[in-house]
């Protein structure tokens, strides 16, 4: 079975300051891998995927994250943080089948002013 | 509006009270799947299906069971509920799984 683990289940910014949160994976066949962000009380939303093409991917609200087939990971990087991005995110992995998906632990963004 | 939509948001019952716990999507996807979030231990896939009558394990079934008789309608169905699967459930649904999934808002179940 796939693995996804998140390093940091809370890390702490400052408004404008690169945000960082790290994801390693296990998998035995090329992986599909997701981030996902989670507002308070909400269900989760997409951020981006990675499915094998290029190796850095762009996503929503000025978030990337490059997949490093040496490393196993997939961290997931924003040059400058805003309060808005104050969030749950999660890291997750899904079978080549596209069948099962498992997710992280998660990290909470805080990001002060 | 494209929505995955579960009801109830929040339900508290006893132990072995059968319940069911209703999702459905609008966008016609062919793919949905339960999950549940614990503290600590991110998202935990319960089940999945893949279309009509075609539905699987993910990695925590136990005590659970679920159909898919419609398209758009994938309820997770708790005969016997015990304490430990006071958590919060979240459906999701996608067309063509490796673009990501929709999620729905969540429902919260507390078991007494």
């Amino acid at each position: 079975a796939q693995s996804v683990t998140q390093l940091g289940s809370h890390v702490s910014v400052s408004e404008g300051a690169l945000v960082l949160l790290r994801c390693n994976y296990s998998s035995s066949v090329p992986p599909y891998l997701f981030w996902y962000v989670q507002y308070p009380n909400q269900g989760l939303q997409l951020l981006l995927k990675y499915t094998s093409a290029a190796t850095l991917v762009k996503g929503i609200n000025g978030f990337e994250a490059e997949f490093k087939k040496s490393e196993t990971s997939f961290h997931l990087t924003k040059p400058s943080a805003h309060m808005s991005d104050a969030a749950e995110y999660f890291c997750a992995v899904s079978d080549g089948n596209f069948n099962k998906f498992y997710f992280g632990s998660g990290t909470k963004l805080n990001v002060k002013p | 509006e494209a929505q995955v939509t579960q009801n109830p948001r929040y339900l508290i019952t006893v132990t072995g009270k059968k319940l069911t716990v209703t999702c459905s999507q609008n966008m016609n996807h062919e793919y949905m799947s339960w999950y549940r979030q614990d503290p600590g231990l991110g998202l935990r896939q319960i089940y999945y299906s893949m279309n009509v009558e075609v539905t699987d394990k993910g990695d925590v079934p136990e005590g659970y069971k679920v159909s898919r008789k419609e398209k758009r309608n994938f309820p997770l169905i708790l005969e016997s509920p015990s304490p430990n699967q006071t958590s919060l459930y979240f459906c999701a649904s996608s067309l063509f799984q490796e673009k990501g999934q929709f999620f729905g808002p969540g429902t919260r179940l507390t078991v007494l």
